[in-house]
């Protein structure tokens, strides 16, 4: 079974500057996360899909982040402008949920440094 | 809402050792809690899941045990190895939507 996966896995990138990252989760997952991870933190959530429809958003800064799920498999995250705080790893995971049983497995990340 | 919190931040003993993770939580009403391994530049890998109803897990050297009354939980990790070498970390999973909570984790390092 193919994991999660994210692209690309660097970016560098100037304040003011744009970005994108790109995850394709686990085949049939219907549920779609994205997280930030400051150097030194936990992950934290950013968004959360089920499907093409947002569950929870309420940790994303709307003023420079977006995302979307549009045809509810692979998922886009933006942030624009792009702040020297925003440096971290961006990490994309996908869930499964059998019975009782709920596995959450993570991509790679996209490590971006924002200078 | 619910918060997690790891300690120690860093840990470094030599190999051999049997050592104690330690995470607490503020919120009892979980669903789960999950055990992850972070290495450096990679995803996360999950080691261990307890379900609420449950008091611990094991897997090979891991045990992992939950306290949900006291939110607690601890990750001990026998006869450590230098390959466990990694930051690890302590999730949650509550509330309607079902989300992880993480702590910030320990930094284990395992001297040969």
């Amino acid at each position: 079974e193919a994991g999660v996966a994210q692209s690309p896995r660097y970016k560098i990138i100037e304040k003011r500057q744009s970005v994108a990252f790109w995850c394709n989760p686990i085949s049939g997952h219907a549920t779609l996360y994205w997280y930030q991870q400051i150097l030194g933190q936990g992950p934290k959530l950013l968004i959360q899909f089920q499907n093409n429809g947002v569950v929870d958003d309420s940790q994303l800064p709307k003023d420079r982040f977006s995302a979307e799920r549009l045809k509810g498999v692979d998922s886009t995250l933006k942030i624009q402008p792009a702040k020297l705080e925003d440096s971290a790893v961006y990490l994309c995971a996908s869930r499964e949920q059998q019975g009782t049983q709920e596995t959450q497995y993570f991509g790679p990340g996209t490590r971006l440094l924002v200078l | 809402k619910q918060e997690v919190t790891q300690i120690p931040a860093a840990l470094s003993v030599p190999e051999g050792e049997n050592l104690v993770l330690n995470c607490s939580f503020t919120d009892s009403a979980i669903y789960n809690l999950q055990w992850f391994r972070q290495d450096p530049g990679k995803g996360l890998t999950s080691l261990l899941l307890i379900q609420s109803s449950q008091r611990e897990q094991t897997s090979g050297r891991l045990n992992a045990s939950l306290d949900k009354s006291s939110g607690r939980s601890t990750l001990y990790i026998a006869a450590s190895q230098p390959g466990d070498s990694a930051t690890y970390l302590c999730a949650v999973r509550s509330g309607s939507a079902r989300q992880l909570t993480f702590g910030s984790g320990t930094q284990l390092t395992v001297l040969p």
